[in-house]
């Protein structure tokens, strides 16, 4: 079974601008979890999604919106980017999304650079 | 707010040895907790898992122990070998007003010598 996978690997935008990251999680997998990656923050809880709804949310700014399809690829949205969402974002999914109680299967992530 | 931390950022042990990664988290409600393990270019990757009714939980050369009283978690790995080198992260998921979160851990790095 494949595994999650991010495109595009690797980004480079300027500030201001806005970026569509997308996720396509293992087959069967109905949640798709969103997640930031920096230094200085460590992992941070973006959203879920599950039956594309959103049913979780971090502390994020609205600038970080997300969807979920009904073949349960998801997108996430970053718009008016600032230097400091220079991360690494990483997509997870699980099979059921119950509850929190599944392991959670990583994405390779997408590296994301505002300059 | 509610976090997930750790005691040491790095830790660096001798190949064949065992190595303790330790974690504390902040929220007595939480009742699910993930050890998970990242090598560099890659996303996270399930070591191993515990409930809170349990205390302890062993995997193939790796035991998880959960002391609620003091809200603690480690990680235990024996034997260390080279492959193990990585950062692990803790997380835990608890309950929230938007429904379960999980938290991740700020990170140990482990550097294993040979």
């Amino acid at each position: 079974k494949a595994g999650v996978t991010q495109t595009p690997r690797y980004l480079i935008k300027t500030r201001g601008q806005q970026v569509t990251l997308s996720c396509s999680p293992i087959s069967g997998h109905r949640s798709v979890s969103w997640y930031q990656q920096t230094p200085g923050q460590g992992l941070q809880f973006l959203f879920e999604y599950f039956s594309e709804t959103q049913r979780n949310k971090g502390n994020f700014p609205g600038r970080f919106s997300g969807r979920q399809f009904s073949n349960s690829r998801s997108e996430m949205n970053v718009s008016t980017l600032e230097l400091g969402d220079s991360a690494l974002y990483l997509c997870a999914s699980s099979p059921l999304g119950t509850g929190g109680k599944e392991e959670q299967y990583f994405g390779p992530g997408t590296r994301l650079t505002v300059t | 707010g509610e976090s997930v931390g750790l005691h040491l950022p790095t830790l660096s042990v001798q190949e064949g040895d065992n190595s303790i990664i330790n974690c504390a988290y902040s929220n007595s409600a939480s009742d699910y907790f993930i050890w998970y393990k990242q090598e560099s270019g890659k996303g996270p990757q399930f070591i191993i898992d515990i409930r809170s009714n349990m205390d302890k939980r062993q995997g193939q050369r790796v035991t998880v122990l959960l002391n609620k009283t003091v809200k603690h978690l480690s990680l235990q790995i024996a034997a260390t070998q080279p492959g193990d080198s990585a950062v692990y992260f803790c997380a835990e998921n608890s309950l929230n007003t938007g429904g379960f979160k999980t938290i991740f851990g700020a990170g140990t790095r482990l550097f294993v010598k040979a």
